[in-house]
């Protein structure tokens, strides 16, 4: 079975500073893939970042960036340059790359931004 | 434009009766799934669908039914079973489900179901 722990309910960040929001996962599949997802008020999940188990390098997309630690299990995600509209629910996320193929969820982080 | 939709985005149901939620995707994905997420947690799967005629059971499929008889639509139907249903139900679609580069998920705004 998986699991995604996200320790953090909420965090606070300043406007323009960098922030890293905690996620470690627990699997016994060799293959998986890990993701990112932001859930503002609205309630739609908006797809953030995408890391493979066997990505060499951690995923960049924009002011998003995934420090994947194999070893420790961890997938952590980093915001650069914090803006007001980051505010929102922040969900990670593992998939299996066989069989069942859907997501497990973590209980998320919300980040709050502030001017 | 691309993407997908659900309807209603409120709905409200009296106890005992059945409610069916829409999810259309005009992606050309071949997979697609149904979660439940209630107040300050995380996505529970309910059921999913690989493939056009083909669905499997979520951790959470009693009291639900489904069917996918089209490629682009998933209905998903609350049956009075289901003890709880009050919910955000969202459902997402992702391309390829043999591809793990290609088969990141898709999500729909969501549908608020509230039993009255």
């Amino acid at each position: 079975a998986q699991k995604i722990t996200q320790t953090q309910p909420g965090m606070f960040v300043q406007e323009k500073e960098a922030v890293t929001l905690d996620c470690t996962y627990d699997t016994s599949d060799p293959s998986y893939g890990l993701f990112w997802y932001k859930q503002p008020s609205s309630g739609e999940m908006i797809f953030l970042i995408y890391q493979g188990s066997y990505d060499q390098q951690n995923a960049t997309e924009g002011r998003y960036s995934l420090n994947f630690q194999k070893a420790r299990k961890s997938a952590n995600l980093v915001i650069s340059a914090s803006q007001l509209g980051d505010s929102a629910m922040y969900f990670c996320a593992m998939r299996r790359n066989t069989g069942r193929r859907a997501l497990t969820f973590g209980s998320g982080t919300r980040l709050q931004v502030q001017p | 434009d691309g993407g997908i939709t659900q309807s209603p985005k409120y709905l409200f149901r009296k106890e005992g009766q059945n409610v069916t939620l829409s999810c259309e995707q005009n992606l050309n994905h071949d997979a697609m799934y149904w979660y439940r997420q209630d107040p300050g947690q995380g996505l529970r799967l309910i059921y999913y669908s690989q493939i056009v005629n083909d669905f499997q059971k979520g951790d959470i499929a009693e009291g639900y039914s489904v069917s996918r008889e089209k490629k682009e639509s998933f209905p998903l139907t609350v049956t009075s079973a289901q003890k709880n249903p009050t919910a955000f139900y969202l459902c997402a679609s992702s391309r390829d489900h043999r591809s793990p580069t290609t088969d990141t998920q898709y999500f729909g705004p969501g549908t608020r179901l509230t039993v009255l």
